[in-house]
C-alpha cells in the first residue's frame, strides 16, 4: 500500500524558514517524479514544486522560485521541502504528492497533508 | 498560464441523480486533464486521467469525457459518499493548473 506522511510543519514567523519531510513507502521511490501541492485555507489547490526521480532537475511554481527548494533522499525513500523567507501567502496545507508513472504531472497518491501557518 | 474555469462551483442533487461537472480550459490541453475528489477534511484523491481513463478503484459511476478545451465529469446514480469537492487539473502544460473546485451536497 502506498503511504505518503508529511512532517514539519507548524506556526512560523514571516521570513523565516521551515523544512517539510515526506516519507514514503510501498512503492519504489526512485522510479517516481514526486511533487508538492498547498491548499490554503478554504481555497483551491495549488502545485508548488516537482522532481524528477533521480533528483536531478527540479521545478517550482514563480511564486516560490528562489525561496524554496525541493530535495529527495532515494536512500531514504523521503522527499522534503525547504522554506525560506516565508511570507503570509504561503500559510496552507501542502501535501506531498507521487506523480503518476509518466504522465507529467497527474499525482496519483497524496498524503494526509501538513499545516504551514505564516504568521507574526 | 493556463487557467482552468469549473462550473457549477456549487451543485446540490439527489440521491440516484446523475450529476456533471464542467471543466474550461483557457487554451487547448489535449486531453491532458484529471479530476480529483477531495472529501471533507481528506486529502484529494485521483478519480480520472488522461480525460477519460479511469482510475484504479474508482467506481464505474464515475467517467470523463471532453477534448480541446471542454472537458466533463458525470456522476451517475449519485452516492451519499460522493459528497465532496471535485477539482479539475490540466498537465499539458507548465505550471500544471487547477480549477477553482465544484462543492456537491445532497439535496
Amino acid at each position: 500500500e502506498v503511504q505518503l506522511v508529511e512532517s514539519g510543519g507548524g506556526l512560523v514567523q514571516p521570513g523565516r524558514s521551515l523544512k517539510l519531510s515526506c516519507a514514503a513507502s510501498g512503492f519504489t521511490f526512485s522510479n517516481y517524479y514526486m511533487a508538492w501541492v498547498r491548499q490554503a485555507p478554504t481555497k483551491g489547490l495549488e502545485w508548488v514544486a516537482s522532481i524528477t526521480n533521480s533528483g536531478g532537475s527540479t521545478y517550482y511554481r514563480d511564486s516560490v522560485k528562489g525561496r524554496f527548494t525541493i530535495s529527495r533522499d532515494n536512500a531514504k525513500s523521503t522527499l522534503y521541502l525547504q522554506m525560506d523567507s516565508l511570507r503570509s501567502e504561503d500559510t496552507a496545507t501542502y501535501y506531498c504528492t507521487r506523480v503518476r508513472y509518466y504522465d507529467g504531472s497527474t499525482f496519483d497518491y497524496w498524503g494526509q497533508g501538513v499545516m504551514v501557518t505564516v504568521s507574526s | 498560464d493556463i487557467q482552468m474555469t469549473q462550473s457549477p462551483a456549487s451543485l446540490s442533487a439527489s440521491l440516484g441523480e446523475t450529476v456533471t461537472i464542467e471543466c474550461l480550459a483557457s487554451e487547448d490541453i489535449y486531453s491532458n486533464l484529471a479530476w480529483y475528489q477531495q472529501k471533507p477534511g481528506k486529502s484529494p484523491q485521483l478519480l480520472i486521467y488522461y480525460a477519460n481513463s479511469l482510475n484504479d478503484g474508482v467506481p464505474s459511476r464515475f467517467s470523463g469525457s471532453g477534448s480541446g478545451t471542454q472537458y466533463s465529469l458525470k456522476i451517475n446514480s449519485l452516492q451519499s459518499e460522493d459528497v465532496s469537492i471535485y477539482f479539475c487539473q490540466q498537465n499539458y502544460d507548465s505550471p500544471p493548473t487547477f480549477g477553482g473546485g465544484t462543492k456537491l451536497e445532497l439535496k
